[in-house]
């Protein structure tokens, strides 16, 4: 088992820097990919990206390289950057873990999200 | 880059089989997986690599995947099954989601 926990501004001007930090207990934090998934109101959910345990990361091409994310293994935490906000970026942020698959990994466990509006 | 297909909606009565598809291009190469997602909650996975039940996952709901088409399949649907349901899939090291499925039971 593993929880994990969304903390960080829930609001954010335009055109500032979106971060979050995602902190994980309960199981084991190395050798996993972490994951930023996001879910505008009422909409669908979109992947950000992942970054795995040695620092390794993928992002999704859409966000056209706004998107940051790092990790802290001594703290069993990861973080997210997104940068150059707009009011297209307010959603509800989720982390997620992908501890088993391997190759084929799918999200197993998730935060409970925490909404950011991006607003002057 | 990769899409993931799904109808927005269906409808089943209580004690019926729903099946929710989700469409992409030679999605059978690729693992699928389902996210059941009630409102106000975090989406929960419900089915993995195509056809897997996590721990906890009644057995009423299963999985395929052949072809362009991944199936959700929920048999003897309950009133307590009704959520959105997204599948998602991996293309080029990005992981993609369906646009969701609003599974009525009435």
């Amino acid at each position: 088992q593993v929880q994990l926990q969304e903390s960080g501004p829930g609001l954010v001007k335009p055109s500032e820097t979106l971060s979050l930090t995602c902190t994980v207990s309960g199981d084991s934090f190395s050798s996993h990919y972490w994951s930023w998934i996001r879910q505008p109101a009422g909409k669908g959910l979109e992947w950000i990206g992942r970054i795995y345990t040695s620092g390794s990361t993928n992002y999704n091409p859409s966000l056209k390289g706004r998107v940051t994310m790092s990790v802290d293994t001594s703290k069993n935490q990861f973080s997210l950057k997104l940068s150059s906000v707009t009011a297209a970026d307010t959603a509800v942020y989720y982390c997620a873990s992908s501890l088993s698959g391997g190759a084929h990994p799918y999200f197993d466990y998730w935060g409970q999200g925490t909404l950011v509006t991006v607003s002057s | 880059s990769y899409e993931l297909t799904q109808p927005p909606s269906v409808s089943v009565s209580p004690g019926q089989t729903a099946s929710i598809t989700c469409s992409g291009d030679k999605l059978g190469d690729k693992y699928t997986s389902w996210y059941q997602q009630k409102p106000g909650q975090s989406p929960l996975l419900v089915i993995y690599q195509d056809s897997m039940r996590p721990s906890g996952i009644p057995e009423r709901f299963s999985g395929s995947n052949s072809g362009n088409t991944a199936t959700l399949t929920i048999s003897g649907t309950q009133t307590w099954d009704e959520a959105d349901y997204y599948c998602q899939a991996w293309g080029s090291s990005t992981a993609v989601f369906g646009g969701g499925t609003k599974l009525t039971v009435l």
